[in-house]
């Protein structure tokens, strides 16, 4: 059974750059697209970006320009970097399996990871 | 950017009633229209993909139905463990999009 299991800091300042990692496991990333996806307190979900396994990504406009997305495929991983955060960044941040079988639905999540900018 | 504009934003029914909620899309979406279930504290649990298929393990009291624009996620016989938020979600374009939600709470 994949299941992914996500971490990083929970805790930023006003112009850090948030770094949350996942890992995939009971699986490979191989022919899957991953993506990042957020989730501010109280309110829906907001798409980050996506890579596929080849490494190719596509990003949300909204947030290209502070947003990386890498993979390490010997490590089964990939990563969220966005830099320079404000109070507006704060949110869940949850990793995510889409399914080219499924029409690219997102199958499976990780837990969440609450990331709260503040000074 | 395609918009999904979810209906109502709360329902509020008891068990055992049947729930009807709505999805318009902006643009055309074709059948890449998927549906999620959230209950507090708990990461999105895939229901429905493809527009009307269930995702593995999806009770079958849950069904989706519709195209293009218009898309409809039915619950035949609320289940108390039902109550949550329900989310759409479109991938026919970048950037990929998230209704706002709908509300489903006991009555």
């Amino acid at each position: 059974q994949v299941q992914l299991q996500q971490w990083g800091a929970g805790l930023l300042k006003p112009s850090e750059t948030l770094s949350l990692t996942c890992v995939v496991r009971g699986g490979s990333v191989s022919g899957y697209y991953w993506s990042w996806i957020r989730q501010p307190p109280g309110k829906g979900l907001e798409w980050i970006g996506e890579i596929k396994h080849s490494g190719s990504t596509n990003y949300n406009p909204s947030l290209k320009s502070r947003v990386t997305i890498l993979l390490d495929t010997s490590k089964n991983q990939f990563s969220l970097k966005l830099n320079s955060v404000s109070a507006a960044d704060t949110a869940v941040y949850y990793c995510a399996r889409e399914d080219g079988n499924s029409g690219g639905a997102f199958d499976i999540w990780g837990q969440g990871t609450m990331v709260t900018v503040s000074s | 950017e395609i918009e999904l504009t979810q209906s109502p934003a709360t329902l509020s029914l008891s068990p055992g009633e049947r729930a009807t909620l709505s999805c318009r899309a902006s643009q055309s979406v074709g059948n890449y229209l998927a549906w999620y279930q959230q209950k507090p504290g708990q990461s999105p649990r895939l229901l429905i993909h493809d527009a009307s298929n269930r995702a593995t393990g999806v009770p079958a009291r849950f069904s989706g139905s519709g195209s293009e624009t218009d898309f409809t996620l039915t619950i035949s016989s609320l289940d108390p463990e039902d109550f949550a938020v329900y989310f759409c979600q479109q991938r026919i374009n970048w950037p990929i999009t998230f209704g706002q939600g709908t509300r489903l709470e006991i009555k």
